[in-house]
């Protein structure tokens, strides 16, 4: 079964810092683009940051660029989403998601279960 | 950036009954080289993750009930549940991967008249 399980989440105080992890399984998770996409409290959804297949590309959100760093762990079959710098509006539940074919230009089939990140004082 | 415009924000549908949901982007996302449009729909429910129903505008994901499709191209792209079940209840997003910042619209709510 394809699957994706983040982890990391927690209750963090503004300027603090925080990593995101999501374990795949079932799928070939070195030939695949992965994506984070957040959804803050009763909002709609918001792509955060996108890494190639290879790890060799990124994009962010401009909302986010230069406080979050997307990368990735072909070995363990794990991405990750390093946030710094966390502000309130950060405060979301954050997904990680699969693409249905192999790169980032892609509808996204397959997603985590959210990793809850809380920024609050 | 591409801005994707949902509506309505919110429809109320008798079971049974269609259900449209219309999404407009502000650029077009077909791309003319191998003519699809980059545009997705999603189903999201309470506590629960999106969930892929529609992909290249018209492309249903396996296992999606075919009540459910999706049609346009070009800027202006409806999906259409055609006979409205109670398990259809849920927010309704579409999506555009056509060009970063992958963007989606706002949402539409879709509720039991």
């Amino acid at each position: 079964e394809v699957q994706l399980l983040g982890s990391g989440g927690d209750l963090v105080q503004p300027g603090g810092s925080l990593r995101l992890s999501c374990a795949a399984s079932g799928f070939t998770f070195s030939s695949y683009a992965m994506s984070w996409v957040r959804q803050a409290p009763g909002k709609g959804l918001e792509w955060v940051s996108s890494i190639s297949a290879g790890g060799d590309s990124t994009h962010s959100a401009d909302s986010v660029q230069g406080r979050f760093t997307i990368s990735r762990d072909n070995s363990k079959n794990t991405l990750y989403l390093q946030m710094n710098s966390l502000r309130a509006e950060d405060t979301a539940v954050y997904y990680c998601a699969k693409p249905n074919y192999s790169n980032y230009k892609n509808a996204m089939d397959v997603w985590g279960q959210g990793t809850t990140v809380t920024v609050s004082s | 950036d591409i801005v994707m415009t949902q509506s309505p924000d919110s429809l109320a549908v008798s079971l049974g009954e269609r259900a449209t949901i219309n999404c407009k982007s502000s650029q077009s996302v077909l791309y003319s080289s191998n003519s699809k449009n980059y545009l997705a729909w999603y189903q999201q429910k309470p506590g629960q993750p999106p969930k892929l129903l529609i992909y290249w505008a018209s492309t249903r994901e396996s296992g999606v009930p075919d009540r459910f499709s999706g049609s346009g191209s070009g800027t202006d792209f409806t999906l259409t549940i055609s006979s409205l079940q109670a398990e259809d209840v849920a927010v309704y997003y579409c999506q555009q991967y056509y060009s970063i910042p992958i963007t989606f619209g706002q949402g539409t709510r879709l509720e039991i008249k």
